[in-house]
C-alpha cells in the first residue's frame, strides 16, 4: 500500500512554479522518494528521485525535508504540458521490485 | 533508443473472449512489470519478469491472467476468459536492472473494454 500522503489536486499558473506536497512520515531509512507522473492518456513518466539531499535535473527539483518526513517536488516554470496527475512513492532502491502510485495529485496548469 | 512497446493501443472484446496483451521492453531490459489501474482505482502492481523467469507475481488478480515471456524479450498478458472488471489500461515497464537508478520506463498501455 502507499505509504504517502498528496493532495487531491492542485492549480498553478502558467509560468509560475508548481509546489507538490507529499507526506511520508513513516519512511524508513532505507527508502528513497520518487516521483512519476502520468499525463492523460500516456504511461507514468519518471521525474526525479531522492534519498535525504536536495536534487535537480533537467524536468524538476526535489526537496526533502531534514527529518525526511516530508518533501516537495518544484517544476520551476510551469507549462501546460505538466498538467498531469504527480505520484509522490516511497520504496527501497535495491530490493523489491514494485511502486505503490496512490491516489496522487492532480496538477492543472492554467495558461 | 526505441521506448518500451505495447500492442494493441486498444482492445475491446465481449465477457468470456480471450485477450492477449503484448509487451516490447526496451532492448536490453531484462527486467519486465506488468502494472494496471481498473476504472476509478490506482495503478496496481500485477508482475515481474528477469528476463524469462517470473520473479514475482504476487498482483496477478486471479487464475485468468496468464503473462509469459519466453525467450525473455517481449512478453504476453493473456486474459481468458475476461471479466468486465477487467476493464482498465494495462501498463508495461521496462528498466536495465532492479535497482532502477532512473526508475522504470512505462509504456503507453494498452485501453482494455470489456462489454
Amino acid at each position: 500500500d502507499a505509504k504517502t500522503t498528496q493532495p487531491p489536486s492542485m492549480d498553478c499558473a502558467e509560468g509560475r512554479a508548481a509546489n507538490l506536497p507529499c507526506n511520508h512520515s513513516t519512511i524508513s531509512g532505507n527508502e528513497y522518494v520518487y516521483w512519476y507522473r502520468q499525463i492523460h492518456s500516456q504511461g507514468p513518466q519518471y521525474i526525479i528521485h531522492g534519498l535525504k539531499n536536495n536534487e535537480t535535473n533537467e524536468m524538476a527539483s526535489l526537496i526533502i525535508t531534514e527529518d525526511r518526513k516530508s518533501s516537495t517536488l518544484i517544476l520551476p516554470h510551469a507549462t501546460l504540458r505538466d498538467t498531469a496527475v504527480y505520484y509522490c512513492i516511497v520504496r527501497p532502491l535495491n530490493t523489491g521490485n514494485q511502486f505503490y502510485f496512490g491516489t496522487g495529485t492532480s496538477l492543472t496548469v492554467i495558461p | 533508443e526505441a521506448g518500451v512497446t505495447q500492442f494493441p493501443s486498444h482492445s475491446v472484446i465481449e465477457k468470456g473472449q480471450t485477450v492477449t496483451l503484448r509487451c516490447d521492453p526496451i532492448s536490453g531490459h531484462d527486467n519486465l512489470y506488468w502494472y494496471r489501474r481498473v476504472m476509478g482505482k490506482e495503478i496496481k502492481f500485477l508482475l515481474h519478469f528477469v528476463k524469462e523467469s517470473k520473479q514475482d507475481e504476487s498482483g496477478m488478480p486471479n487464475n485468468r491472467f496468464l503473462a509469459e515471456r519466453t525467450g525473455g524479450t517481449y512478453s504476453t498478458l493473456k486474459v481468458q476468459p475476461a471479466e468486465l472488471e477487467d476493464s482498465g489500461v494495462y501498463f508495461c515497464a521496462s528498466s536495465q536492472d532492479h535497482r532502477w537508478n532512473y526508475g522504470y520506463t512505462f509504456g503507453s498501455g494498452t485501453r482494455l473494454t470489456v462489454v
